[in-house]
């Protein structure tokens, strides 16, 4: 079965700072990886995604995420973040059979924390 | 175009009372997911229509049913609360294809007392 490592449940990063958020997968074929965001009190937007092709992908607002597959690394980032960011992360694989999406596994969230 | 919509926002049951949670998308998609969200825990699978007329159990399926109404309409019930089913409850929905992203709902809040 999948799953999903999202080792630090907390970031504090000042503002202007970069940011990086790791996330780890176990998958027995090639992944399909999801970062999403989802600000308090919200549904979850989604952010960028890999399935194939260029390992490094470019999502909305300014971020990036670089799937490594030596690793089962899909660590998201960007260069300068802003107050805005505060929000928690989640990190997720899919999953697909012959009938279609099977669904997502998701880790438990990194809760992104910006100083001023 | 509304996406995923969801009812009710917010909802307060007594132990041992029912109720249906429902899903609509209006975009054509495929296949819908039920997701639970706890503190800590992130979104687990509860679960699943690939396609109308079929459903699966996901991560979490006990002490909950789901009906696949139509393709645009996909149900979660309780059919008997309990304190641990307190959670806040997200329906996905996605397309067959290369890109297989998910689009939520706003998400349902639900306690249990």
């Amino acid at each position: 079965a999948q799953s999903v490592t999202q080792p630090d449940i907390h970031i504090t990063v000042s503002e202007g700072a970069s940011l990086e958020l790791r996330c780890n997968y176990s998958y027995g074929a090639t992944p399909y990886l999801f970062w999403y965001v989802q600000s308090p009190g919200q549904g979850l937007q989604l952010l960028l995604k890999y399935f194939s092709g260029d390992t490094l992908v470019q999502g909305i607002k300014g971020f990036e995420a670089e799937f490594k597959r030596s690793q089962s690394s899909f660590n998201l980032r960007k260069p300068s973040v802003h107050w805005s960011d505060a929000a928690e992360y989640f990190c997720a694989v899919g999953s697909y059979s012959g009938g279609g999406a099977d669904g997502l596994t998701f880790g438990k969230g990194t809760h992104l924390i910006i100083q001023p | 175009n509304a996406g995923v919509t969801q009812t009710p926002k917010f909802q307060v049951l007594k132990t041992g009372q029912s109720m249906t949670l429902q899903c609509a998308q209006d975009m054509n998609h495929n296949s819908m997911y039920w997701y639970r969200q706890d503190p800590g825990m992130g979104l687990r699978l509860i679960y699943y229509s690939a396609s109308e007329g079929t459903t699966d159990k996901g991560e979490v399926p006990n002490g909950y049913n789901v009906s696949r109404l139509n393709k645009r309409e996909f149900s979660l019930r309780l059919e008997s609360a309990a304190p641990s089913q307190t959670s806040v409850y997200f329906c996905a929905s996605t397309t067959s294809g290369a890109s297989y992203e998910q689009y939520f709902g706003p998400g349902t809040r639900l306690t249990v007392t």
